[in-house]
């Protein structure tokens, strides 16, 4: 079975400063993991994923996660907080292959972005 | 591209009359979920599809819930009758060969007075 876990579910940060929002999954098979943002009233948008290959993977926004099995984490971070980087934001897993390739999701993280 | 397209983007009823939410995925697409997005349970995987069958209903909430997919090109989650406890908003995503992520339309706002 897997899970997702989302430690925090807001996050306040100033504008400029690090986003760190954290994600820990459990799976019994390699999982492929994924970040979303949802901005208010809009669907659900990709911003990263890991598959295979490099740990570290860059997504839009200036986002970037780095998938670290030891620790089975996958933490989504931004250098530099935007004001428009307030959404909220989740964490999901799947397995690689046929019925393990639905999405498991976290609970969600919102952000907060203070001028 | 269009995107997943979903219609109605808000739908305000009463209870106990019957609600049609419908989705378009992106052409191509073998796969299409239904989720529902509410406050106290976060987002819930409710059906998903492949090549027009669906696979896995096991979110379905009850009876009253049920999800088809005639063709590619269509999708509609119907409840019937409609309850407060309903209300939520309602999305649909598709996903296509040699992608592993989920495309999301922009939902169905179902608001069941």
């Amino acid at each position: 079975a897997q899970s997702v876990t989302q430690l925090g579910s807001h996050v306040s940060v100033s504008e400029g400063a690090l986003v760190l929002l954290r994600c820990n999954y459990s799976s019994s098979v390699p999982p492929y993991l994924f970040w979303y943002v949802q901005y208010p009233n809009q669907g659900l948008q990709l911003l990263l994923k890991y598959t295979t290959g490099a740990t570290l993977v860059k997504g839009i926004n200036g986002f970037e996660a780095e998938f670290k099995k030891s620790e089975t984490s996958f933490h989504l971070t931004k250098p530099s907080a935007h004001m428009s980087d307030a959404a909220e934001y989740f964490c999901a897993v799947s397995g690689s292959a046929g019925n393990n390739r639905k999405l498991i999701w976290g609970l969600g993280t919102s952000l907060a972005v203070n001028p | 591209d269009a995107g997943v397209i979903q219609s109605p983007r808000h739908e305000v009823t009463e209870m106990g009359q019957e609600v049609t939410l419908r989705c378009k995925p992106i052409s191509g697409h073998d796969y299409l979920f239904w989720y529902r997005q509410t406050m106290m349970r976060g987002l819930e995987l409710l059906i998903y599809f492949n090549n027009n069958v669906p696979i896995d209903d096991s979110g379905m909430p009850e009876d009253r819930f049920s999800a088809k997919m005639p063709n590619a090109s269509f999708s509609t989650l119907k409840i019937q009758p409609s309850e407060p406890r309903d209300s939520a908003v309602y999305f649909c995503a598709s996903r296509g060969l040699g992608y592993n992520e989920q495309f999301f339309g922009p939902g169905t706002r179902l608001t069941v007075l």
